[in-house]
């Protein structure tokens, strides 16, 4: 079974812009989750989708957003873009049921100038 | 407020010996803990999970234990093998969601 692919895998923009990352989920997988990685915060969550309905929103401002197909591929989009924004975007997904296993893609580096 | 910590930003581990990593929580209603692996460069790779019921799970050379009046888990890894070098995530999650909350990650170094 091919793995969590996510592109683009690099990525450089201008304070101001906007950027959509995509990531689609290892077949079979319902769930798509995304995380922010930063040197100083660690991985943290950004939401999670299940059958194209957003279940869960972590703590971050509006100008992140997500969406999720019928085919459960995720894109998420980040509006406005700010240094801050620099940092490793992940997405994960999850079969649902009774585990919680979340299986990762490599990830898209943001890098915002 | 770190729901999740991984007090040693770092270990270091001789070959074939035990890596004893460690992590605690706060929040009462994570029910679910997993540890994941990181390779710079590379998406976190699950290892092993424990949930709540259970206060220890095995898996080859990973064995996770759960301490839950504590509220502390560690994982084990024996014999530690220079491959296992990388950065170590404690991830918990609860009430049927979804969403991990992570550790900040502990970077092991298995010296040859």
């Amino acid at each position: 079974k091919a793995g969590v692919t996510q592109t683009p895998r690099y990525l450089i923009k201008t304070r101001g812009q906007q950027v959509t990352l995509s990531c689609s989920p290892i077949s079979g997988h319902r769930s798509v989750s995304w995380y922010q990685q930063t040197p100083g915060q660690g991985l943290q969550f950004l939401f999670e989708y299940f059958s194209e309905t957003q279940r869960n929103k972590g703590n971050f401002p509006g100008r992140f957003s997500g969406r999720q197909f019928s085919n459960s591929r995720s894109e998420m989009n980040v509006s406005t873009l700010e240094l801050g924004d620099s940092a490793l975007y992940l997405c994960a997904s999850s079969f649902t049921g009774d585990s919680y296993e979340q299986y990762f893609g490599p990830g898209t580096r943001l890098t915002v100038t | 407020d770190q729901q999740v910590k991984q007090n040693s930003p770092s270990l270091s581990v001789q070959e074939g010996r035990i890596s004893i990593l460690n992590c605690d929580y706060t929040n009462s209603m994570f029910d679910y803990f997993l540890w994941y692996k990181k390779y710079p460069a590379e998406g976190p790779t699950f290892l092993i999970s424990i949930s709540s019921i259970k206060d220890k799970n095995e898996d080859g050379r990973f064995t996770v234990f759960l301490n839950k009046s504590a509220k502390h888990l560690s994982l084990h890894i024996v014999p530690s093998q220079p491959g296992d070098s990388a950065v170590y995530f404690c991830a918990a999650t609860g009430a049927g969601s979804y969403q991990l909350t992570f550790g900040k990650g502990t970077k092991l170094s298995v010296i040859p």
